[in-house]
């Protein structure tokens, strides 16, 4: 079967930095991505990932191994808005998009 | 604000009874997709329409139907409610179906529904 793991929850302090892992099993591979969702509303964008390496914007960079089935979103200078949950998705080889159950990140000052 | 609009909000609903939530994009996205989410799981895609006019199914469909009569609506209607269909329900959408970077799915803000 198809499998996206990802920590249930993780807490980091306001200023630092953090690394959320995302390991994946799927038939095939075209893409991973990485959304952002608040409690109680819409996911929404931040990255994505076909190639392996690192890909930064801003404070946010994500990174992806295809060897090894594996990516990290990376969260540098947290600020208190950064609390939400962020969701990892695979693209499988039918261009079906699998969901991680996301990582609930608290922020704490 | 260009985007994608869900209604109702919230709702309680008795089971057996049948229910449609509304979904309306004005981006003129081609692709349009219904998702639920529920505690501790994944995601989950209900249906989807790759264009006007074509539906599909995800995966899990039962007990629910889509239909697109154009290109900016997209309702998921329940016929017959389930205590099991109780999650919050996001319609989402896309330019086109092959999704990628440049090319990334787009949510409502979500519809809670409660079945009793």
């Amino acid at each position: 079967g198809q499998n996206i793991d990802q920590p249930t929850e993780m807490t980091a302090t306001e200023g630092a930095i953090v690394q959320i892992n995302c390991t994946y099993q799927t038939s095939g591979f075209n893409g991973l991505f990485w959304y952002q969702q608040h409690a109680g509303e819409a996911p929404t964008f931040l990255s994505y990932n076909v190639l392996d390496g690192l890909e930064e914007k801003g404070r946010f960079s994500s990174f992806l191994s295809r060897s090894k089935g594996y990516s990290y979103l990376l969260l540098k200078e947290l600020q208190m808005k950064d609390s939400a949950s962020y969701l990892c998705a695979v693209l499988d080889s039918n261009y079906q998009l699998i969901w991680g159950a996301g990582t609930k990140l608290i922020i704490k000052p | 604000t260009a985007g994608i609009t869900q209604a109702p909000t919230s709702q309680i609903l008795a089971a057996g009874r049948s229910m449609t939530l509304r979904c309306t994009q004005d981006m003129r996205h081609n692709a349009m997709y219904w998702y639920r989410q529920d505690l501790g799981l994944g995601l989950r895609l209900i249906h989807y329409s790759n264009t006007a006019g074509t539906t599909g199914k995800g995966e899990v469909p039962d007990g629910y139907s889509v239909s697109r009569a154009n290109t900016d609506d997209f309702p998921l209607t329940l016929a017959s409610a389930v205590p099991s269909q109780t999650s919050v329900y996001f319609c989402a959408s896309s330019v086109s179906g092959e999704l990628s970077g440049a090319n990334v799915l787009t949510f409502g803000a979500g519809s809670r529904l409660t079945v009793l």
